[in-house]
């Protein structure tokens, strides 16, 4: 998993201002995934990217939260109004392709929302 | 929903000793996943298991999948220090990348 960067590791944000955490996946690997891990809870799932295209969103919160991969450039998790609940471990990982493959984890960035 | 569950929360052992730890789960997969986490570290993969395997080995790690009961378990044989850590599973949901985790194991061996 070494190879997934995630940065930050770790953010301090005061509520109601905006988080960004950037991910660059494995080389070669053109499938992103974005996971959170709330405080002593597993990880949940909440968004699988392609180059340009949003896959599948369903563990997104409706508000407040997108997610991009442009053509050039890391994967972005964007974190609009953060509040308190928002603090969390958020994990990338990324995948060759997505059947049959394991997916490798980044090293996650901590956000606190103070 | 969280569909794999650990059992135990915690586990302490001894140095040498032998690591059991279990995954349940609720409906059908296509393969079940264990990885482990150092505190404060991301998710390194350990195993990956199909549903038609039964059991899988990987130098100390030993992992048995049970379709019928949908239950895993996870051993690892002569633990070491640098095995305290937390131990999750991992099932799909339909998808490669869907990935349901459970709360972990958090296992701790003593020295």
């Amino acid at each position: 998993n070494a190879g997934v960067m995630q940065n930050p590791r770790h953010l301090v944000r005061r509520r109601g201002q905006e988080a960004r955490l950037r991910c660059s996946p494995m080389k070669g690997h053109s499938h992103v995934y974005w996971y959170r891990q709330l405080p002593e809870e597993g990880l949940k799932f909440m968004v699988y990217l392609q180059k340009e295209n949003i896959i599948d969103e369903s563990g997104m919160p409706k508000e407040r939260f997108s997610a991009e991969f442009p053509k050039e450039g890391p994967s972005i998790l964007r974190i609009q109004q953060v509040v308190r609940g928002d603090s969390a471990a958020y994990f990338c990982a990324s995948s060759p392709r997505d059947r049959g493959n394991t997916i490798y984890f980044g090293e996650g960035s901590w956000l606190t929302v103070v | 929903s969280q569909q794999g569950e650990e059992d135990p929360q915690a586990l302490s052992i001894q140095e040498g000793e032998n690591a059991t730890m279990n995954c349940s789960y609720k409906t059908s997969i296509n393969n079940l996943q264990w990885y482990r986490q150092n505190s404060g570290r991301g998710l390194v993969h350990l195993i990956l298991i199909r549903s038609n395997e039964r059991e899988k080995h990987s130098g100390r790690l030993r992992v048995t999948l049970d379709t019928s009961k949908k239950s895993s378990s996870l051993l690892i044989t002569a633990s070491r220090a640098a095995d305290t850590a937390s131990y999750f599973c991992a099932t799909d949901l339909g998808s490669d990348y869907k990935l349901s985790f459970g709360a972990g194991t958090t296992v701790t061996v003593r020295a």
